[in-house]
Formats: C-alpha cells, sequence, structure tokens
C-alpha cells in the first residue's frame, strides 16, 4: 500500500535551515505529482509547495516563495522541502502528500519548530 | 486566493443522527477541464488528514457509504448519514482547481 514517511524536522532558530525528506513506497513515484502542506499547531491546513512527476512544474505558496525549495529524486523514490531564513510562523507539522490538486495519500508528518 | 468558508465550525451530533458541512468557495471550481477539484478529508485527534471524496462526491476507497458529497459551482456538502462514534474529528474542504490549493477552516464533530 501508499506509504509516505516524513524526516529532518526538529528544533530551529528564527532564521536557520532545515531539510525535510519524504521517503515513499508502495507505488510508482516517479509517475505522481507530490506536495508538502503543512499544519501549524491547533490551526488548519496550508499548501507549501508541489512538483511535478520529473522535477519540473514546481509551485510555491507565496508564503514560503523564495525561501523553500522543493524537489525530489525518483530513483531513492524521495521528496525533500529545503527551508531556508525560517521564521516562527513556518513552525507547523509538514505533510508530505501525493498529487497536486487533490491529495490522496498523506504522510504521518514530521514537526518542525522555528523558536529562538 | 480562493477562499473556502465552511459552516458550521462546531458540530455536536446524537450518535446515529445525520450531520451535514457546508463548504462556500469565493469562486467557482470548474477547472478548465470541466472537472470540479474538491475534496473532504476528515482528521482523527492526533492523525494525519484522510481524504474522503474527491471531485465533490466520488467516495474513496474504504469510505463507509455513511459519506456522501455533492454541490456544484460554489456550494458544496457533505453529509454523514448516521454518525458513529468513528467519526469525530475535524472535517476540512479543500479546493484544488486553483493554485494554491486552499482548505476550509476545519469542522469539528464531536458526539452530545
Amino acid at each position: 500500500q501508499v506509504q509516505l514517511v516524513e524526516s529532518g524536522g526538529g528544533l530551529v532558530k528564527p532564521g536557520g535551515s532545515l531539510r525535510l525528506s519524504c521517503a515513499a513506497s508502495g507505488f510508482s513515484f516517479s509517475d505522481y505529482y507530490m506536495s508538502w502542506i503543512r499544519q501549524a499547531p491547533g490551526k488548519g491546513l496550508e499548501w507549501v509547495s508541489y512538483i511535478g512527476p520529473g522535477g519540473t512544474n514546481i509551485y510555491y505558496a507565496d508564503s514560503v516563495k523564495g525561501r523553500f525549495t522543493i524537489s525530489r529524486d525518483n530513483a531513492k523514490n524521495s521528496l525533500y522541502l529545503q527551508m531556508n531564513s525560517l521564521r516562527a510562523d513556518d513552525s507547523a507539522v509538514y505533510y508530505c502528500a501525493r498529487a497536486p490538486r487533490q491529495p490522496d495519500s498523506w504522510g504521518q508528518g514530521t514537526l518542525v519548530i522555528v523558536s529562538s | 486566493d480562493v477562499v473556502m468558508t465552511q459552516s458550521p465550525l462546531s458540530l455536536p451530533v446524537t450518535l446515529g443522527q445525520p450531520a451535514s458541512i457546508s463548504c462556500r468557495s469565493s469562486q467557482s471550481l470548474v477547472y478548465s477541464d470541466g472537472n470540479i477539484y474538491l475534496s473532504w478529508f476528515q482528521q482523527r485527534p492526533g492523525q494525519s488528514p484522510r481524504r474522503l471524496i474527491y471531485r465533490v462526491s466520488n467516495r474513496d476507497s474504504g469510505v463507509p457509504d455513511r459519506f456522501s458529497g455533492s454541490g456544484s459551482g460554489t456550494d458544496f456538502t457533505l453529509k454523514i448519514s448516521r454518525v458513529e462514534a468513528d467519526d469525530v474529528g475535524v472535517y476540512y474542504c479543500m479546493q484544488g482547481t486553483h493554485w494554491p490549493g486552499t482548505f476550509g477552516q476545519g469542522t469539528k464533530v464531536e458526539i452530545k
């Protein structure tokens, strides 16, 4: 079955960087759009970014544009999110999800806390 | 960005009774391919979101037929025909027609 496992979250100071990873299994990873979606503690869901199957066709939410970079390695069935210049309002659980328009599978999430 | 407005935000329901959640979008969700990318998600306490319904009314595999979706244009509804204890959680509508995809605020379903 489809499995998405995120890692790389943690506590980071404002202005710092983190790289999130998502390991995919159970489906043909290279055929699918993939997304990052986040949820601040006790809050709703916010789309962060998505990437096309070949690594092109990339979109970012305005709130992260210029600071976050999405990428993928189809040979490793992995999705990444490089997060730079982190701010307190980036604190959230970050979910990896399959497909851009109607995410049908989600990982368990990885928690990012930006605090001094 | 397209604004998705859900109501109510809190929904206490008696076990076995029906429940209905409304979702309204700030603009039409008809995509250029003719589809409407409106989905519903359930998030149980401490869990990741789970998709229940896609393209307005299509139930995902394994989703009980107690759940149904309907709507068109800018107005959409999720109905639970008979609420069970397992249905407790927060329900979100989401549009994927216009980038960025946007979610409603969430409706918290609890048992009275």
